[in-house]
């Protein structure tokens, strides 16, 4: 079986806070892929990264910042100096080698208070 | 420009009325995905498709039908044994048989029954 968990419901921030949402994923693929997703108040899902599991790198992109560690199942994703523009909800989505399907988690709502 | 469209943005049914929404790509993608999400929640799969005239059903397929006439288009038909359709639908597309197996989303479909 596949899983995401996002145990935070929802985050609250002052704007140029750093903020790091958490995800757990299980899976028995031993190749699989995960992603960041944002879904601004539009709606529309916004791809944010792709990490393959061979691939332990932690990236950077900006503000963005990303850490897996295969040893905890996790991939946690890191906005420093966050902004009113981050406030979204943000998704961890697995998907394992065996399967087409993205599993989603439930989502953390990121709140970017002026 | 490139990506994927669905309509209408907003949608209002009565009960008992059957409804299709669009959705269309032009990114050359071989697969396309339906989900819906539901408030507070992350997305679960309805359909999907990974070549024209397949489909295969995705978790909660029941009161929902699909058609993949063409590689472009895979609209989604709620018909009047769903339930309770009121949800956020969104349609999302990708390659298949690459390393860029991403899955990008279109702006949703709001769809409320009165």
């Amino acid at each position: 079986a596949q899983k995401v968990t996002q145990a935070q419901t929802e985050i609250s921030v002052v704007e140029k806070e750093d903020v790091t949402l958490d995800c757990v994923y299980e899976t028995r693929d031993t190749t699989y892929y995960l992603f960041w997703y944002k879904q601004p108040p539009s709606g529309e899902l916004v791809f944010l990264i792709r990490r393959n599991s061979f691939d332990e790198q932690n990236e950077i992109s900006g503000r963005y910042s990303w850490n897996f560690q295969k040893s905890t199942s996790s991939f946690n994703f890191t906005i420093t100096a966050s902004q009113v523009v981050d406030s979204a909800v943000y998704f961890c989505a697995l998907r394992g080698d065996s399967s087409y399907k993205l599993i989603f988690g439930s989502g953390t709502r990121l709140l970017v208070r002026p | 420009d490139g990506g994927i469209t669905q309509s209408p943005k907003y949608l209002f049914r009565k009960e008992g009325q059957n409804v299709t929404l669009s959705c269309e790509q032009n990114l050359n993608h071989d697969a396309m995905y339906w989900y819906r999400q539901d408030p507070g929640q992350g997305l679960r799969l309805i359909y999907y498709s990974q070549i024209v005239n397949d489909f295969q059903k995705g978790d909660i397929a029941e009161g929902y039908s699909v058609s993949r006439e063409k590689k472009e288009s895979f609209p989604l038909t709620v018909t009047s044994a769903q339930k309770n359709p009121t949800a956020f639908y969104l349609c999302a597309s990708t390659l298949t048989g690459t390393e860029e197996d991403t899955q990008y989303f279109g702006p949703g479909t709001r769809l409320t029954v009165l």
